[in-house]
């Protein structure tokens, strides 16, 4: 079964660090897009970082220069290191995974929706 | 602000058809990215319910159907149901900003 699941979500410090985790199974992670996208208390789906097969990284505005997106493709997870939290990065996150197909050339390419995502983990940033 | 632009809500009676929009600029749906749909339940996680503007998983009725026309794209449902009161939220990719865009979602109640 094609599956993510989120850790290493918490109460955490303004100004605080925490690494998330999300595990893959049934899939490969590095033949994937794979993204993070957060959405705050009562608030819409907010795309954060995503790293391609090749291992590319792009981050939002939001959190440019404080998170950093990575994968072990030992463990088939996919990481988003966290620092200097704020309160506004408060937010349920989900990693989400961005199918890949061939094309009639028979050249590998990517989708740019996200077709399975896990239950989220809830980061909560408060002193 | 989202690069998106949604109305925050619709609604409609059982059996009745909405249609829910959603506006882009010339960096991610006007310049030919697909457009994508999600259904979220209440607290529940995403669930994919159109790709490539008007493609459906295997699995989402007939009910649910997208287009996609310049800059804007639509989600329409036939049929309501009580079971699609849910937030509905439009994605794509800008260029500009080298990543995933969402619109700011709408909440479809059924009446």
């Amino acid at each position: 079964e094609v599956q993510l699941v989120e850790s290493g979500g918490g109460l955490i410090q303004p100004g605080g660090s925490l690494r998330l985790s999300c595990a893959a199974s049934g899939f490969t992670v590095s033949n994937n897009y794979m993204s993070w996208v957060r959405q705050a208390p009562g608030k819409g789906l907010d795309w954060v970082s995503v790293i391609y097969s090749g291992g590319s990284t792009y981050y939002g505005d939001s959190v440019k220069g404080r998170f950093t997106i990575s994968r072990d493709n030992s463990k088939n997870t996919l990481y988003l290191q966290m620092n200097s939290l704020r309160a506004e990065d408060t937010a349920v996150y989900y990693c989400a995974r961005s199918p890949y197909y061939y094309d009639s050339s028979g050249f590998k390419d990517y989708y740019y929706y996200m077709d399975v995502w896990g239950k989220g983990t809830t980061v909560t940033v408060s002193s | 602000q989202s690069v998106l632009t949604q109305p925050p809500s619709v609604s409609g009676a059982p059996g009745q058809r909405v249609t829910i929009s959603c506006t882009g600029s010339s960096s991610n749906i006007g310049a030919g990215y697909d457009v994508h749909w999600y259904q979220q339940l209440p607290g529940t996680a995403p669930k994919l319910l159109i790709y490539n503007n008007k493609n459906r998983p295997s699995g989402v009725p007939d009910r649910f159907s997208g287009s996609k026309s310049g800059t804007s794209a639509s989600l329409a449902i036939t049929g309501l149901q009580p079971e699609d009161e849910a937030d509905y939220y439009c994605q794509s990719y800008d260029s500009s900003l080298s990543g995933w865009v969402f619109g700011g979602g709408t909440k479809l109640t059924v009446l």
